[in-house]
């Protein structure tokens, strides 16, 4: 059974500061979706990642796959505030399904 | 409007009773899914349709029943409500390709069942 890990579950970091947030997965799989979540509100798709090496930057965000590894990567670049969310990984597993790892609650404080 | 909405955004219900959770898309997505979430388990699948009369099953189907007799919507039945099912339920479509392509979420709906 195809398991997702996120790690950590809880980040609280300083504006400016860059840290990076893992996912991990069990099975084999060349995709990986990260996801967006604010408070009470819905999810935003933030990076599709297709293929190993497959790297996607977009602002102080960047989502890198390494499909030998089972692993993907967030990296917050000079945090600020607005990036406080939580942050959502998924891969599609065998046959029919899509597992969300926990997600990631992210703070960034001023 | 255009996109994925749900419908209702918020409702409350006593166990036993039986809810529909409607979900409704204009893009002429061929995809459709169902999911809960709930603090600690991130968002687990109930169910999916491939197409107008084709559904089938995710990791978390029990108690629950849907139907896509229209391309546009894809309703989520809870047949007998249970506590265990107070949640917020996502709707998401994709355009094709079901898992491999990227899924727009609806706003949700939250569900108390008491």
């Amino acid at each position: 059974e195809l398991k997702v890990e996120q790690n950590p579950l809880f980040l609280s970091m300083q504006e400016g500061k860059n840290y990076t947030i893992y996912c991990n997965y069990s099975t084999t799989s060349d995709r990986l979706y990260w996801y967006r979540q604010d408070p009470g509100k819905s999810l935003e798709s933030l990076f599709v990642l297709l293929s190993n090496g497959a790297v996607k930057q977009e602002g102080r965000l960047m989502a890198s796959l390494d499909t030998k590894a089972r692993l993907s990567t967030l990296h917050i670049t000079a945090a600020v505030h607005d990036l406080s969310a939580t942050y959502f990984c998924a891969t599609p597993s065998v046959g029919n399904d899509m597992r969300f790892g926990a997600g990631t609650r992210l703070t960034v404080k001023p | 409007d255009a996109g994925i909405t749900q419908s209702p955004r918020y409702k409350i219900t006593e166990t036993g009773r039986q809810v529909t959770l409607m979900c409704h898309q204009t893009w002429s997505h061929s995809y459709m899914f169902w999911y809960r979430q709930d603090l600690g388990h991130g968002l687990r699948l109930i169910y999916y349709s491939a197409a107008a009369d084709i559904t089938d099953k995710g990791e978390v189907p029990d108690g629950y029943v849907v139907s896509r007799s229209k391309t546009e919507n894809f309703p989520l039945t809870l047949e007998s409500a249970t506590r265990s099912q107070t949640s917020v339920y996502f709707c998401a479509s994709s355009v094709g390709g079901g898992f491999e392509e990227t899924q727009y979420f609806g706003p949700g709906t939250r569900l108390l069942v008491l």
